[in-house]
């Protein structure tokens, strides 16, 4: 069956502007995550939903970052005033159930300049 | 504190070669652990999981990882190394008593040579 899509798979956008960053999960997982991830480094934790609630935004670095998944499938993560530091790999997860392994999508490569 | 520890930024084997990645791990309850690979410009992938049961997990492109709960490890290991095996691999723990989130390793990169 289809995998985990992110879009876009590349974004570029100059510093201050405001990105979205979509996430299509596997059919049937209730568990999202964000993640994000620097060049030769572990993901670093954002988000994570069960449904459609945020259970765990402990890891979103400050009020620019928001994530929503309203019906409980595609979720967004959402940047505002982007600054060079953002820039990244932009990591999405599903899994049936928190206990379960987690199925990454290929990623948004985020380039702030 | 949870964490996880990769103690090598990198192994180097010989194709043909037994290959071991290690991770060891602090958790203040029962651990899941996993195992994921990332080839060059692509996702993550997962390759094997310890939840319960027998301490020898077996999982994808015949790796396999052995729990040991005396000395918190769960190394990664494949009895004859491909080149094509020659990837960052990531260990990552959950202490389900806690909380939700994985906590992941440094990551370990794999050079297979021919």
């Amino acid at each position: 069956g289809a995998g985990v899509s992110q879009t876009p798979s590349n974004k570029v956008t100059e510093k201050g502007k405001y990105v979205e960053l979509r996430c299509d999960p596997i059919s049937g997982h209730t568990a999202l995550y964000w993640y994000r991830q620097s060049l030769g480094q572990g993901p670093e934790f954002l988000i994570y939903f069960q449904g459609t609630g945020a259970a765990d935004d402990s890891g979103l670095p400050n009020d620019r970052f928001f994530a929503v998944r309203p019906e409980g499938s595609v979720s967004t993560l959402k940047i505002q005033r982007t600054e060079r530091g953002d820039s990244a790999v932009y990591l999405c997860a599903s899994s049936p159930d928190w206990k379960y392994e987690q199925y990454f999508g290929p990623g948004t490569r985020l380039t702030v300049t | 504190a949870q964490s996880v520890a990769q103690p090598e930024d990198q192994v180097n084997v010989a194709e043909g070669n037994p290959l071991t990645v290690k991770c060891t791990y602090s958790v203040s309850g029962n651990p899941y652990l996993f195992w994921y690979v990332q080839y060059p410009n692509r996702g993550l992938q997962f390759l094997l999981k310890y939840i319960t049961g027998d301490n020898l997990v077996k999982g994808s492109y015949g790796f396999e990882a052995e729990f040991n709960k005396s000395q918190t490890s769960f190394h990664l290991k494949k009895p004859s190394a491909l080149v094509s095996d020659s990837a960052l691999y990531f260990c990552a723990v959950r202490d389900v008593s806690s909380n939700y989130q994985l906590i992941w390793g440094a990551g370990t990169k794999l050079i297979i040579k021919p």
